[in-house]
C-alpha cells in the first residue's frame, strides 16, 4: 500500500521559533507538493518540488525534497501567528499507479503569541 | 494557473436525497479530479474525470453512489446520491495545469 506520512500531526509553537514538518512517502516519486488549508477553506498551493535536492523558499517557509530518502521537509523560520493553518504534503505517483496525488494526513500548526 | 469555480459552496441535505456539485474551470483541461475531505481528515481521491470517457473511480468509491459527468474540457459535475450522514464532508474538484494542481473552493456538505 502506498503511504504518505506526515509528522507531527499537531504542532503548537511560539511566535519567533523555528520548526520542521516532515513528509515521508513509501514509493518512488519525483514530484511533491505542499499545500496550506485554512479552516473552512480550500487548499492553497505553497510549493511544487520537482527533483531530488530541490529547495524552494517563500517568506518564512522553506521546502526541500530528497527523493532518495523519500523525504520532504517544510521548515518554518521565526513563526508568526498568520502561519497558523493545516499543512498537507502530497506525492505525485508514477503513471503505473494512476498518475494521481496521495495526500498526507496533514499537520495542524498553531502559532501562539 | 487555473481559476476554478465550484458550487454550491455549502449545503445541508436530508438523508436519502442527492446533491450535484458543479465545477467550472477558466481554461480547457484534460483531467479533472474529485476529492473528498471528511471532517478533520486528509483528502481522498474519489475519481478522475476525462472528457469523453467514463470516470475512473478509486477503491471504495462507485459510480452508482458518485456519478460524474464531464461534458466538455472546462466543466464537470459530481453527484452524491442517496445521501447518508456519513457523506457529510467537503468535496473538492481540482485540475492540473503545468506542474501544479489547483483546487476549487470546495463544497461543504452536511447530511441530516
Amino acid at each position: 500500500e502506498l503511504k504518505v506520512e506526515q509528522n507531527p500531526l499537531f504542532l503548537s509553537m511560539q511566535e519567533g521559533k523555528n520548526y520542521t514538518i516532515y513528509c515521508n512517502y513509501s514509493t518512488t516519486s519525483d514530484r511533491l507538493y505542499w499545500y496550506r488549508q485554512d479552516p473552512g477553506k480550500s487548499l492553497e498551493s505553497l510549493f511544487v518540488l520537482l527533483s531530488n535536492g530541490a529547495v524552494k523558499q517563500e517568506g518564512r517557509l522553506m521546502a526541500s525534497l530528497d527523493t532518495k530518502a523519500r523525504l520532504s521537509t517544510l521548515h518554518i523560520t521565526a513563526a508568526v501567528h498568520d502561519l497558523s493553518a493545516t499543512y498537507f504534503c502530497a506525492v505525485d505517483l508514477p503513471l503505473e499507479y494512476g498518475n494521481k496525488l496521495v495526500f498526507g494526513a496533514g499537520t495542524i500548526l498553531r502559532v501562539k503569541s | 494557473s487555473a481559476v476554478i469555480s465550484q458550487k454550491p459552496s455549502r449545503d445541508i441535505c436530508q438523508r436519502g436525497t442527492s446533491l450535484t456539485i458543479q465545477c467550472q474551470v477558466d481554461s480547457q483541461v484534460t483531467m479533472m479530479f474529485w476529492y473528498r475531505q471528511q471532517p478533520g481528515q486528509s483528502l481522498t481521491l474519489i475519481a478522475t474525470a476525462n472528457q469523453g470517457s467514463e470516470a475512473t473511480y478509486e477503491s471504495g468509491f462507485v459510480i452508482d453512489k458518485f456519478p460524474i459527468s464531464r461534458p466538455n474540457l472546462t466543466f464537470s459535475t459530481l453527484t452524491v446520491s442517496n445521501m447518508s450522514p456519513e457523506d457529510s464532508s467537503i468535496y473538492l474538484c481540482s485540475v492540473a495545469t503545468g506542474e501544479k494542481l489547483f483546487f476549487g473552493s470546495g463544497t461543504q456538505l452536511s447530511v441530516l
